[in-house]
């Protein structure tokens, strides 16, 4: 199966520093990628997602392109905000349905 | 509409009890899914739901833990003689279609004592 592999936190920035999770999967074929985010206290949400090589992934200012040749998934940031402050997950998805997560990364953004 | 929801969202229970875990998905969902969040293990996959299909059990850890989905819509996840190791956030998520999007409820947390 799927295996993913992210940067360990915890990561502590301030306010409009620049993010970035580090990324990279072990998978047969081509598979989907995500990254989740979970905010203190609440369920997994779908920050951004993408199912090709070379796709961006982007949403609330995060970013991340699927790079085939370096198996890499990685997030970023321009300008992190109190409000970022969360656990990021990367996760993969082959031609199954399973997904299979990283370790997640705590991040904290500081006034 | 709403989203997936779980409940209880917390449980706490004494070693070797019985505990149910239950899931409301997404109106529509064909295809329902449980992962575990524990600190050791992460996140990881225990089951999957698809129509009337047999479901995919490979992820489940022993044979203590079972799931059933009635009707083709609420799911419970049973785990018989509690361990204190089972203690986690059980999560449930939906999806339209095996392939799409799948959406996450808030948890429950099981504590063993």
């Amino acid at each position: 199966g799927d295996s993913v592999t992210q940067m360990e936190g915890p990561v502590t920035l301030s306010e409009e520093a620049f993010l970035t999770i580090n990324c990279t999967y072990t998978a047969t074929g081509y598979p989907s990628l995500f990254w989740y985010v979970q905010y203190p206290g609440e369920g997994l949400q779908l920050l951004l997602k993408a199912t090709k090589a070379d796709d961006k992934g982007s949403n609330k200012g995060f970013e991340a392109t699927y790079r085939k040749e370096t198996t890499s998934f990685h997030l970023e940031k321009g300008s992190v905000q109190v409000s970022d402050s969360a656990v990021y997950f990367c996760a993969s998805r082959s031609n199954d349905y399973k997904l299979s997560f990283g370790a997640g990364t705590t991040v904290t953004v500081r006034a | 509409g709403a989203g997936v929801s779980q409940s209880p969202s917390n449980k706490v229970t004494e070693k070797g009890k019985d505990v149910e875990l239950r899931c409301d998905p997404i109106s529509g969902h064909t295809a329902l899914y449980w992962y575990r969040q524990s600190l050791g293990q992460g996140l990881e996959f225990l089951i999957y739901f698809q129509g009337n299909s047999a479901p995919d059990k490979s992820g489940l850890p022993s044979d203590r833990f079972s799931a059933e989905r009635t009707g083709g819509s609420v799911s419970t996840l049973t785990i018989q003689r509690t361990q204190q190791e089972d203690s986690a956030v059980y999560l449930c998520a939906s999806s339209g279609q095996p392939q799409e999007t799948q959406y996450f409820g808030p948890g429950t947390r099981l504590l063993v004592l």
